[in-house]
């Protein structure tokens, strides 16, 4: 059980347009869940807290209005990038938990190239 | 949470224990210790967690020390497969509010034919 899918797994897109990716929990319902951001190399860093029926919570540093945060259901959570430039490259992880008496469950990543 | 100590990269041969260290020398009382791992390209996995007890599962054991300043995850049998980023992170029960896990730079395991 604890099943999170993300998709896409990887995605290419040009300078300037926006991208979608989706994060679901399959088995469970998650009122929380979290993006992380990973760049060659280098650790995982939160992104921001996803709230069902509210608004995203962003760490300092992250861009608000560039890394769009949806969270419309229990079992979705959507991160749009928005015009994005090269230096958005990067892996982009998503995780959730069923309950305070679960630990995390991680996605397997999107993979984002931006020529 | 406490912060941890851990070494950038060990080496293990395939069929060896793999015996990964962590320092966590401020941790608190009521703070875990949580073991995850991250094979390339995918996202983070979890594999063991404890407070003080040794813990044992299908994937690894987890041996604290008894002053909880330091713990070891072991890996009994490594295969090619277990080659990851293995991170330590040491933090309140997950019982505890929704905040997330930080992640430190992990050991990077490379396990050897």
């Amino acid at each position: 059980g604890a099943v999170v899918s993300q998709h896409p797994s990887w995605v290419i897109c040009k300078s300037g347009t926006s991208v979608k990716i989706e994060c679901r929990s399959l088995d469970f319902q998650a009122t929380t869940m979290f993006w992380y951001r990973q760049f060659p190399k280098q650790s995982l860093m939160l992104m921001a807290t996803s709230n069902e029926g509210s608004k995203a919570t962003y760490e300092q540093g992250v861009e608000k209005d560039k890394f769009l945060i949806n969270h419309a259901s229990l079992t979705l959570s959507t991160l749009t990038v928005t015009s994005a430039h090269p230096e958005d490259s990067s892996f982009y992880i998503c995780s959730a938990r069923r309950g305070t008496n679960y630990g995390y469950t991680f996605g397997s990543g999107t993979r984002l190239t931006v020529v | 949470d406490a912060k941890t100590t851990q070494p950038t990269s060990m080496d293990c041969a395939e069929g060896r224990a793999a015996n990964l260290p962590c320092n966590h020398s401020t941790i608190s009382g009521n703070e875990y210790v949580y073991w995850y791992r991250q094979i390339h390209s995918q996202g983070p996995q979890y594999i063991i967690h404890g407070l003080k007890n040794n813990e044992t599962n299908e994937m690894a054991s987890l041996i604290i020390t008894e002053d909880r300043k330091s713990s070891t995850l072991i890996l009994p049998h490594a295969t090619l497969r277990d080659t990851a980023v293995y991170y330590c992170i040491v933090r309140v029960s997950m019982n505890s509010g929704y905040s997330t896990l930080t992640f430190g730079k992990g050991t990077m395991l490379l396990v050897s034919p």
